[in-house]
């Protein structure tokens, strides 16, 4: 059974820094596009970053670019975003998502239960 | 706001048969494939249909989606309650190198 499971979010001040991860089971992690997609209170889902399965390509929205930083260390089926210099508007429920293929950004087949990250003084 | 236009809200009865919109352009529709995610309320999005019109493994023959040129539509026949959900539709964007969602669409079983 495929599982993703994210940890790591919490309440963090303005300009402040704080890492996700999210850990996968019941599938090669490697072997797939992995995903960061958020969701402020109450609104919408707003894709945040991708990388491929070994990591060597990113992408990012351009409103969390210079700022977070994905990265994924398929030894322990684990991928990461580093989120630096953080603002109000940063505040949402993250998900980790896994992509169909290795280089499906798009196409998400699994979702974890989403970690929030608040940003307030 | 969001580059894929969609109804803010849907509605049916039981049984009837909804269809939602999605809007974009060249760059993103036009060009690329189109999804469509169902988030229930309290829970996280499930993949509903992929590349316009390919459903997953588990998702009732029920819905089906469509795409023409810059459009796509999401189609559910026979409405059940249970899927009362915000529907979003997404697809890759080439000029900003992006994905990106429809601003979702909320659907009321009356």
């Amino acid at each position: 059974e495929v599982q993703l499971v994210e940890s790591g979010g919490g309440l963090v001040q303005p300009g402040g820094s704080l890492r996700l991860s999210c850990t996968g089971s019941g599938f090669i992690f490697s072997s797939y596009a992995m995903s960061w997609v958020r969701q402020a209170p109450g609104k919408g889902l707003e894709w945040v970053s991708s990388l491929t399965g070994s990591g060597g390509i990113t992408y990012y929205a351009d409103s969390v670019k210079g700022r977070f930083t994905v990265s994924r260390d398929n030894s322990k089926n684990t991928l990461y975003v580093q989120m630096n210099s953080l603002r109000a508007e940063d505040t949402a429920a993250y998900y980790c998502a896994k992509g169909i293929g290795g280089y499906s950004y798009d196409k998400m087949d699994y979702w974890g239960q989403g970690t929030m990250v608040t940003v307030s003084s | 706001q969001s580059v894929l236009t969609q109804p803010p809200s849907a509605s049916g009865t039981p049984g009837q048969r909804v269809t939602v919109s999605c809007s974009g352009t060249s760059s993103n529709i036009g060009g690329n494939t189109v999804n469509w995610y169902q988030q229930l309320p309290g829970t996280a999005p499930k993949l509903l249909i992929h590349s316009n019109n390919q459903r997953p493994s588990g998702v009732p023959a029920r819905f089906s989606g469509s795409k023409s040129g810059t459009s796509a539509s999401l189609a559910i026949n026979g409405l059940q309650s249970e899927d009362e959900a915000d529907y979003y539709c997404a697809a890759w964007d080439d000029s900003l190198d992006g994905l990106i969602f429809g601003g979702g669409t909320k659907l009321t079983v009356l």
